[in-house]
C-alpha cells in the first residue's frame, strides 16, 4: 500500500510569514495530489489539488509543487492570515498498479498543525 | 457552502443499540465514500462505493454496514458499537475514479459517541 509521510507536524509562524508543508510518497505511480484544511470542528475542506503532468499549481496565495522523480509534493502558502490557523493533510491515492480498483483509495498524511499568530 | 449533507451531526448511543448515519449529496457525483476520523488524526478510509455498487471494504467490522440505495444517499448502519468506534464520521463524493483518483468532497460529519 501507499505509504505518506508529512512534516512537520506542527507549525507556528508569525502573520505575513510563509509556511511550507511537504508530504513524502512511496507509489511511483500516483497521479494525482491534493491537500485539505480542516479547522476545529469541521470537514476537510480541499483547497487545492495537483496532477502528476504538472510540476506546480498556484491559487492566490496557495501553491503546490511537485517532484515526482523524489516523490514528494509541498504545500506553500504565502503572507499567512490568522484564519489560515488549521490541520493541514496531504493525500496520496492508490495507483493504478494496483488494477484500478483502489483508485478511489486516498492515504492521507498524518497532518500539520499551522498556528499563525497575529 | 457544504455540498455534502450528513445526519445526524451528533450521535449518542448505547453498546445495545441500532442507529444509522446518513449521506447526501446532489453533485451527479457517482462515488461515494465513508471515513473514520479519531481526533488529532487523518481521516480513514472505510467503504467505497462506485456506481451504486461497493468497490472497496477496508476489513470494516461487520457491525458497521454499508448502503447505497441510490446514486445521491449512502447510509451506515450501526450495531452492537463499542466504545472505541467513537468517531467523526465523514461521508464523502467525487466523479468516480476512471484511469486517476477525482477529487473528493466530504461532509461535516457525524460525531458519533458510544456509551
Amino acid at each position: 500500500g501507499e505509504n505518506v509521510e508529512q512534516h512537520p507536524s506542527t507549525l507556528s509562524v508569525q502573520e505575513g510569514d510563509s509556511a511550507v508543508i511537504k508530504c513524502t510518497y512511496s507509489d511511483s505511480a500516483s497521479n494525482y495530489f491534493p491537500w485539505y484544511k480542516q479547522e476545529l470542528g469541521k470537514r476537510p475542506q480541499l483547497i487545492i489539488d495537483i496532477r502528476s503532468n504538472v510540476g506546480e499549481k498556484k491559487d492566490q496565495r496557495i501553491a503546490v509543487t511537485l517532484n515526482k522523480t523524489a516523490k514528494h509534493f509541498s504545500l506553500h502558502i504565502t503572507e499567512t492570515q490568522p484564519e489560515d490557523s488549521a490541520v493541514y493533510f496531504c493525500a496520496v491515492p492508490q495507483g493504478p498498479g494496483s488494477g484500478g480498483t483502489s483508485y478511489g483509495k486516498l492515504t492521507f498524511g498524518q497532518g500539520t498543525i499551522l498556528t499563525v499568530h497575529p | 457552502d457544504t455540498e455534502v449533507t450528513q445526519t445526524p451531526k451528533h450521535l449518542v448511543m448505547g453498546m445495545t443499540n441500532k442507529k444509522s448515519l446518513k449521506c447526501e449529496q446532489h453533485m451527479g457525483h457517482r462515488a461515494m465514500y465513508w471515513y473514520k476520523q479519531k481526533a488529532k488524526k487523518p481521516p480513514e478510509l472505510m467503504f467505497v462505493y462506485s456506481y451504486e455498487k461497493l468497490s472497496i471494504n477496508e476489513s470494516v467490522p461487520s457491525r458497521f454496514s454499508p448502503e447505497c440505495p441510490n446514486s445521491s444517499l449512502l447510509n451506515l448502519h450501526l450495531h452492537a458499537l463499542q466504545p472505541e468506534d467513537s468517531a467523526l464520521y465523514l461521508c464523502a463524493s467525487s466523479t468516480p475514479p476512471g484511469q486517476g483518483a477525482e477529487p473528493q468532497h466530504f461532509g461535516d460529519g457525524t460525531r458519533l459517541s458510544i456509551l
